[in-house]
């Protein structure tokens, strides 16, 4: 019954340590969404897929990167997550541009 | 640039009382208009929706009318449950060709609801 699935629910790594987060959806919507979400606050959008175009946020740091190998599956990769970067991370879908529906229930990013 | 700004919480209420959360926008042409609502340690829930002036967003007992006189979309429900505790988003997606189909949140009000 899962529409948008994210993994770990919970990570945790360390300063400098490179993390992978993923999601997947099964509802074959074409736009995908990341957005970070830090406590008490609302959630940014850092970047997103339409199909196969990447489109960044212009004040997202060069630390985050992304990756889209098919329709159903989106990875986020921080490639040296620093104490800043603890949050909630959320991956969202959305059938064309009018706006995503579906959160998924994030990933909570943890840096020690 | 784009805008919403949500009332500032957290907003405490009794079991069965009424519920209003205010929201105002600030756009370029006509956006479309979002309730979310997130509870503890859970992601985005779609609460409703409206997409253009005049329209009503319905579910779970909520409300909300798309006002462009007045650049609100204000949430309300008549009679709120414990369970309604939870913290509650405005957002707005523009349209028009640059239209990536980015959220712009408010920041979020807190709703406590007490037996």
């Amino acid at each position: 019954d899962a529409m948008v699935i994210q993994n770990p629910r919970y990570q945790v790594t360390q300063f400098g340590k490179p993390v992978t987060l993923s999601c997947s959806q099964t509802l074959n919507h074409n736009v995908m969404y990341w957005y970070q979400q830090k406590s008490s606050q609302a959630p940014k959008l850092l970047f997103h897929y339409y199909d196969k175009d990447f489109n960044n946020e212009a004040d997202t740091p060069d630390n985050f990167q992304s990756r889209r190998p098919n329709t159903s599956f989106c990875f986020l990769d921080i490639r040296s997550p620093g104490l800043g970067d603890a949050a909630m991370y959320l991956c969202a879908t959305s059938s064309g541009r009018r706006g995503p529906g579906y959160f998924g229930p994030g990933t909570r990013l943890t840096v020690l | 640039g784009d805008s919403v700004t949500q009332m500032e919480g957290p907003v405490t209420l009794s079991e069965e009382a009424f519920l209003t959360i205010n929201c105002t926008y600030t756009a370029t042409g006509y956006p479309s208009l979002f309730w979310y609502v997130q509870y503890p340690g859970e992601g985005l829930q779609l609460l409703l929706k409206a997409t253009k002036a005049d329209d009503k967003g319905s579910n779970k007992g909520f409300e909300a009318t798309y006002r462009k006189e007045t650049t609100s979309f204000h949430l309300e429900k008549g009679s709120v449950q414990v369970s309604d505790s939870a913290v509650y988003f405005c957002a707005l997606s523009a349209h028009g060709s640059s239209n990536t189909g980015k959220l712009i949140f408010g920041q979020g009000t807190t709703l406590q609801v007490k037996p």
